[in-house]
């Protein structure tokens, strides 16, 4: 999961197995909330989002789950392949004028 | 496909620069973004516009102003570049009512 400081929390995961991510948010009246995946040398690329009425939401191979109570979003990856390596952000964007903020980002490793 | 375009790569100031930071996207998208990323810290939102001539503080103004004259494109001036401004820089855009941000590749500025 995600954590305040300077490390970057990594997950290490075997090839083919399922990969799960986890984030605590802190705005309650955030609207959206949104993963993106940012591989080495890129900006970070969009994912999936889930709406704050919504409890889950699929894509293909990934899931985004949200607690509200707890305020804490979770995406899984199934069947992780090498290509999915990267740092993986949650991001929530509240309304008004849209501003979107992330956290800190978790590190994914596939291992072969 | 979206594109967003920011003006250098890599750049390399001094301690009291005036710099700017350019970024253009071609997708009409009436957000656009400055983010800043440090290791272990994320990407922090500086600035963000929703509009022409609109310009909203983010997390992190301190040092840096913004400049959005046409809809297409998003500055980001540090008005004396200082060491603990090195940093990578992401802009973003996102159309209005849209969760998913589209963003440019990144430009790396050291100060020295």
């Amino acid at each position: 999961g995600e954590s305040v400081g300077l490390h970057l929390p990594t997950l290490s995961v075997q090839e083919g197995d399922n990969s799960i991510i986890n984030c605590a948010y802190s705005n309650s009246a955030s609207d959206y909330f949104i993963w993106y995946k940012q591989e080495s040398g890129k900006g970070p690329q969009f994912i999936i989002d889930i709406r704050s009425n919504m409890d889950k939401r699929q894509g293909q191979r990934v899931t985004v789950l949200l607690n509200k109570t707890v305020k804490h979003l979770s995406l899984q990856i199934a069947a992780t392949q090498p290509g999915d390596s990267a740092v993986y952000f949650c991001a929530e964007r509240t309304g008004g004028y849209q501003k979107v903020t992330f956290g800190i980002g978790t590190k994914l490793q596939v291992i072969p | 496909d979206v594109k967003v375009t920011q003006s250098s790569r890599y750049l390399v100031k001094r301690t009291g620069e005036k710099v700017f930071l350019e970024c253009v996207q071609d997708m009409d998208h009436e957000n656009m973004f400055w983010y800043r990323q440090d290791p272990g810290l994320g990407l922090r939102l500086i600035y963000f516009s929703y509009d022409v001539k609109m310009k909203e503080k983010g997390d992190i103004p301190e040092g840096y102003s913004v400049s959005r004259e046409k809809k297409e494109r998003f500055s980001l001036i540090l008005e004396s570049a200082s060491t603990n401004q090195t940093s990578m820089y992401l802009c973003a855009s996102s159309p209005s009512g849209q969760s998913e941000a589209f963003f440019g590749q990144g430009t790396r500025l050291t100060v020295v």
